[in-house]
């Protein structure tokens, strides 16, 4: 079966860090780009972070630029995101997600096809 | 940034009912466009993908479609499963990789 499961959520002062974990399993983790996005309390979807397959290329939303880190490990099959100097707004579900790609005639396609249950961050004093 | 918004925000039906979500993005966008499905408490899901192509394992009575701007989501028939909010989202222009603000799906 195909599963992404989230870890390390949990309550951290405003200004600390945390490094959630996501544990692939199911499929081949080396061979897809990979997606953090988060959803705070009542509110939407927002895209967070990406990863390319080799961990060569990444992407960052410009409200964690510099805080967040994501990163890989395709030999444990796991993705990482460390955030340091949480905020408040920081507070959130965060899911990561696989992005399945294709190359056509038009360009090239990419959707979150697997996500996970999500693991949550509070942000508190 | 190209910006994604969904009408309504918030819309009650009745089982049965055929139901249309609205997407438009801030410039065009091609067919670069997927739709997600979340459950309260749940993850996402993967409903239809550049703009017109059901995910496999979707009913049939989910059905996308639209380009350059304008974007639209039907239900055929609702059915009881189907209340819940429903996420537009674009892949032409990234990053960032951005969502519409969601349309809540109610029982009327």
């Amino acid at each position: 079966e195909v599963q992404l499961v989230e870890s390390g959520g949990g309550l951290v002062q405003p200004g600390g860090s945390l490094r959630l974990s996501c544990a692939a399993s199911g499929f081949t983790f080396s061979s897809y780009e990979m997606n953090w996005v988060r959803q705070a309390p009542g509110k939407g979807l927002e895209w967070v972070s990406y990863i390319s397959s080799s961990g060569s290329t990444i992407y960052n939303a410009d409200s964690v630029k510099g805080r967040f880190t994501i990163s890989r490990d395709n030999a444990k099959n796991s993705l990482y995101l460390q955030m340091n100097s949480l905020r408040g707004e920081d507070t959130a579900v965060y899911y990561c997600a696989r992005v399945y790609g294709y190359s056509s005639s038009r360009g090239y396609y990419y959707y979150m096809d697997v996500w996970g249950r999500g693991t949550t961050v509070t942000v508190s004093s | 940034d190209i910006q994604m918004t969904q009408s309504p925000s918030s819309l009650s039906a009745s089982v049965g009912d055929r139901v249309t979500i609205t997407c438009r993005a801030s410039q065009s966008i091609s067919n670069y466009l997927n739709w997600y499905q979340q459950k309260l408490g749940k993850a996402p899901k993967l409903l239809i993908y550049t703009a017109s192509s059901l995910q496999s394992g979707v009913p049939s009575r989910f059905s996308g479609s639209g380009s350059g701007t304008d974007f639209t989501l039907t239900i055929s028939s609702l059915q009881p499963e189907d209340f819940a909010t429903y996420y537009c989202q674009q892949s032409y222009s990234t990053p960032p990789i951005t969502f519409g603000q969601g349309t809540r799906l109610e029982i009327k």
